[in-house]
């Protein structure tokens, strides 16, 4: 069964760059057709969709943090990661990694980690 | 801002039915059968409950059902029970541009 878990720092300054990873397992990250993403939630807010990479490296960012987002797949170690750059306390979330259904529909996450809290202060 | 529009908050008894609207634009909702659903209790990570509009996954209880009209995507939960008191977050695709939004989510209280 396909597992997801972020890892991350947990808190992060103001002006950093924020870095997390999601570990697959029980499946590949190279299999065909699935989208893997990234969705934060600020503490008592709504989804927000971060970005998310197809299983052919191609990328997709939300327009609004597109500027400073960076999503790369690591074959070897089996994970995915997201990079956001210059911080702010608007940043801070609960940060999800998750994956696609199979064929396409890059909305439809029906794997999820189990999030990690990254809170943004100096 | 949400990009979709739900309504804050919706309630109802056990064994009645409910309906959570998912406003978008003719950009997302109205062009594209792509539209999830997501239940999300407390401190717990999202679940997909429906998908392209009205597909249930695996193991989702026929309780839950989708549908769409124009640019609005709506949920229906039948047989409401105490368990189904949750969150509840739309998502659409939007093209090569934008590519996904959320709605701002829906809170359900079983009463």
């Amino acid at each position: 069964q396909l597992q997801l878990q972020e890892s991350g720092p947990g808190l992060v300054k103001p002006s950093e760059t924020l870095s997390l990873t999601c570990t697959v397992s029980g499946g590949s990250i190279s299999s065909n057709s699935y989208y893997w993403g990234w969705i934060r939630q600020p503490p008592g807010k709504g989804l927000e969709w971060i970005g998310s990479i197809y299983y052919s490296g191609n990328t997709y960012y939300n327009p609004s943090l597109k500027s400073r987002v960076i999503i790369s797949v690591d074959t070897s170690k089996n994970q995915f990661s997201l990079n956001l750059s210059s911080v702010t306390a608007a940043d801070t979330a609960v940060y999800y990694c998750a994956r696609t259904l199979w064929g396409g529909d890059p909305g439809s996450f029906d794997v999820w980690g189990q999030g990690t809290m990254l809170t943004v202060s100096s | 801002q949400s990009a979709l529009t739900q309504p804050a908050s919706v309630s109802g008894s056990p064994g009645q039915s409910i309906t959570i609207s998912c406003t978008g634009t003719s950009s997302d909702v109205g062009i594209y059968n792509l539209v999830s659903w997501y239940q999300q209790h407390p401190g717990k990570a999202p679940k997909l409950i429906i998908y392209e509009v009205s597909k249930r996954p695996s193991g989702v209880s026929n309780r839950f059902s989708g549908s769409k009209s124009g640019n609005t995507a709506s949920l229906t939960i039948s047989g409401l029970q105490a368990e189904d008191e949750a969150d509840y977050y739309c998502y659409s695709y939007a093209g090569s541009s934008t590519f996904m939004v959320f709605g701002g989510g829906t809170t359900l209280t079983v009463l």
